[in-house]
C-alpha cells in the first residue's frame, strides 16, 4: 500500500532551535509539495519540486525556511531558527505529472509546536 | 493567498440528506480538484474535473464546473456520519495546487 511517509509526526521544540521535516514520496512520484496548515490561514503551498528541482518556493520565508530534496527518496523542510508562530501542521504530498498538477497524494503531516 | 474559497464555512446534516458545497476561484485553471481531511489526518483527493469538462460523477459524489462563473459544486448524496470531515477545493494551474480554507460538514446520525 504506497503512501507518503512523513517523519516526525509531532514535534515540540523552543524558539530558536533548528527543526527539520523529512517526507519520503510514493516511489515513481515526480512532484512533491510542502504545505502549510493553520486554523487562521487554511492550506498554505510553501515550496514544491518537480523531478527533484525546485520549481517554486515564494511561499516560505527565505530567511528561515529551506526545503530540498537530496534524492528522490528524500524531500526536506528545514526551519532555523524556528519561532511561535512557526507552529502547524506541515504536510508534504506527491504526485504524477508532466505539466498539469493532478491528484496528490498527502502524508499524515508533521505537527510542529514551537514554545 | 488562497486561490479558492469554499462556501458555506459550516454545514450540519441529518444522515441521509445531501450535501451541497461550493468553491469560487479567481484566475484560470487546468483543473479543479475536491479534497477531503478527517480530523488529524491528511488530505484524501475525491475527484479531479478538468476545465473543459462540466460535470463528474464518482460513487455518490457529484462536482461540477463552471468556468465562466468561475465556480464549482461538489455534491454529496444520501450522506452519512462517516462523511463528516472538513472538505477543501483545490485549483490547478501553472503546475501548483492552490486549496481553499475548507468547508467543516457534519452529519448526524
Amino acid at each position: 500500500d504506497a503512501r507518503v511517509t512523513q517523519t516526525p509526526r509531532h514535534k515540540v521544540t523552543e524558539m530558536g532551535q533548528e527543526v527539520t521535516m523529512r517526507c519520503q514520496p510514493i516511489l515513481g512520484h515526480n512532484t512533491v509539495f510542502w504545505y502549510r496548515q493553520t486554523m487562521m490561514q487554511g492550506l498554505e503551498l510553501l515550496a514544491y519540486f518537480r523531478n527533484r528541482a525546485p520549481l517554486d518556493d515564494s511561499g516560505m520565508p527565505k530567511d528561515r525556511f529551506s526545503a530540498e530534496m537530496p534524492d528522490a527518496t528524500l524531500a526536506t523542510l528545514k526551519i532555523q531558527p524556528s519561532e511561535p508562530r512557526d507552529s502547524a501542521v506541515y504536510f508534504c504530498a506527491s504526485g504524477s505529472a508532466d505539466k498539469n498538477t493532478g491528484e496528490l497524494f498527502f502524508g499524515e503531516g508533521s505537527r510542529l509546536t514551537v514554545l | 493567498s488562497q486561490q479558492g474559497e469554499e462556501d458555506p464555512q459550516a454545514l450540519s446534516i441529518q444522515e441521509g440528506e445531501n450535501a451541497t458545497m461550493n468553491c469560487s476561484y479567481k484566475t484560470s485553471i487546468n483543473n479543479l480538484q475536491w479534497y477531503r481531511q478527517n480530523s488529524g489526518r491528511g488530505l484524501v483527493h475525491l475527484i479531479l474535473i478538468r476545465s473543459n469538462e462540466r460535470e463528474k460523477h464518482s460513487g455518490r459524489l457529484r462536482v461540477t464546473l463552471d468556468t465562466s462563473k468561475k465556480s464549482s459544486s461538489l455534491l454529496i448524496t444520501a450522506s452519512r456520519a462517516a462523511d463528516t470531515a472538513s472538505y477543501f477545493c483545490a485549483t490547478g494551474a501553472n503546475s501548483k495546487l492552490t486549496f481553499g480554507k475548507g468547508i467543516t460538514l457534519s452529519v448526524r446520525p
